[in-house]
């Protein structure tokens, strides 16, 4: 058990650029999470996967945004023209199953920075 | 459609003193309930879960947590505060079936002092 990676840890570009994150999950877990956290505040639920499959989008993950899982494996999140208003932390979890008894690891996160 | 709120974005205690993060949840259906801690520049790391099972939960690090059906709430409590408990605490919740899917609270800062 590696833990869930994310990659990079720190992103800072200029708005209207679009970023790429990566989550790394446990690797037996099958399902994945992407969270939203910004300052002061605790993590907005964006989206999730089980396996390959998106099963649920928040209204916060506007057309800019968009998640894959290729493969059921790793992760991306992609932001497009990026908005001061996407400047957050972005999380990963993953977990086996969405049983009660099988929690959520999360990764370190990562910070993006919009200047 | 699932709620937290936790009383008291900052709480400050003296190494030792007894430590009370409260929670409150609203939930249509019979929820699971988590604490989570953060340390800056850190993930989440889960201190406990309520499972409907017994309503006292005990977890890591010495925090335990009870759950009042009637008064919604799941505040978590220490005994003691060490200075390595300084850190931010969520609480969240969740609803079958998903149970993975979590609302969380804005959270609480815990300020441990010598």
């Amino acid at each position: 058990d590696t833990g869930v990676s994310q990659d990079p840890r720190h992103k800072i570009t200029k708005r209207g650029q679009n970023v790429t994150f990566r989550c790394d999950p446990i690797s037996e877990h099958n399902r994945l999470y992407w969270y939203r956290q910004t300052l002061g505040q605790g993590p907005e639920f964006l989206t999730y996967f089980q396996n390959e499959a998106q099963l649920e989008k928040s209204r916060l993950l506007s057309d800019r945004f968009s998640a894959e899982r290729p493969k059921g494996s790793f992760s991306t999140l992609e932001i497009q023209r990026t908005e001061q208003g996407d400047s957050a932390m972005y999380l990963c979890a993953s977990s086996l199953g969405s049983e009660i008894n099988q929690p959520q690891h999360f990764g370190d996160g990562t910070r993006l920075s919009i200047l | 459609a699932q709620s937290v709120t936790q009383l008291g974005s900052h709480v400050s205690v003296s190494e030792g003193a007894l430590v009370l993060l409260r929670c409150n949840y609203s939930s249509s259906v019979p929820p699971y309930l988590f604490w989570y801690v953060q340390y800056p520049n850190q993930g989440l790391q889960l201190l406990l879960k309520y499972t409907s099972a017994a309503t006292l939960v005990k977890g890591i690090n010495g925090f335990e947590a009870e759950f009042k059906k009637s008064e919604t709430s799941f505040h978590l409590t220490k005994p003691s505060a060490h200075m390595s408990d300084a850190a931010e605490y969520f609480c969240a919740v969740s609803e079958y079936p998903n149970a993975g899917k979590s609302t969380f609270g804005d959270g609480t800062t815990l300020t441990v002092k010598p």
